[in-house]
């Protein structure tokens, strides 16, 4: 049973640039969440998928968007880049049925932004 | 605004003894708490949680406290072992609210 699986790995992008990063929950997970985690920091909320709706967000401008599939995989879209941006960008995935706190991580897109 | 709070950056201790990972949060309206490990290259791991309705729940090596008056959580793994080396993530969460995260401490258990 494959867990949270995010692509890419790593990616390098230039200021100004559109970045789009994409997520597949474990199986059975119909909640996808975003998160940033900037160095020496702990992941801070971006926002949050059900029924392929946005159902939380975060302090985080429009520049972040998202999307879920019916398949219940996610994409996250950031555009504009700004050095700022650069972070591990995590995806997390619960049931929405259990407790949704105790979500499940993939292991993250590190992105650069130069 | 930083409402969950790690304030030890990194923490060492002897394989066999106890390890005390300390939390401090600020909103009131948090009622649910989890701790969360976090090895290099992988993403964070759910390790134990604590309803705000408990002061403690233990589960084998690990144990959570909760001083609600305090606002003030720990966890306490005994005994410490070397795999338990990580980065350590105290998180919190209200109703139908986003998580919020700690900064984390790194753990170091030394043979």
């Amino acid at each position: 049973d494959a867990g949270v699986t995010q692509s890419p790995t790593h990616l390098i992008k230039t200021r100004g640039q559109q970045v789009t990063l994409r997520c597949s929950p474990k199986s059975g997970h119909d909640t996808v969440s975003w998160y940033q985690q900037a160095l020496g920091q702990g992941p801070q909320f971006i926002f949050q998928y059900y029924e392929e709706e946005e159902r939380q967000r975060g302090n985080f401008p429009d520049r972040f968007s998202g999307h879920q599939f019916p398949n219940y995989s996610s994409e996250l879209n950031v555009n504009a880049l700004l050095l700022g941006d650069s972070a591990l960008y995590l995806c997390a995935s619960s049931w929405d049925s259990d407790n949704p706190n105790e979500q499940f991580f993939g292991p993250g897109t590190r992105l650069t932004v130069l | 605004d930083q409402q969950v709070k790690q304030n030890s950056p990194s923490l060492s201790v002897q394989e066999g003894r106890i390890s005390i990972l300390n939390c401090d949060y600020t909103n009131s309206m948090f009622d649910y708490f989890l701790w969360y490990k976090k090895y290099p290259a992988e993403g964070p791991t759910f390790l134990i949680s604590i309803s705000s309705i408990k002061d403690k729940n233990e589960d084998g090596r690990f144990t959570v406290f909760l001083n609600k008056s305090a606002k003030h959580l720990s966890l306490h793994i005994v005994p410490s072992q070397p795999g338990d080396s990580a980065v350590y993530f105290c998180a919190a969460s209200a109703v139908n609210n986003d998580m919020r995260f700690g900064a984390g401490t790194r753990l170091t258990v030394k043979p």
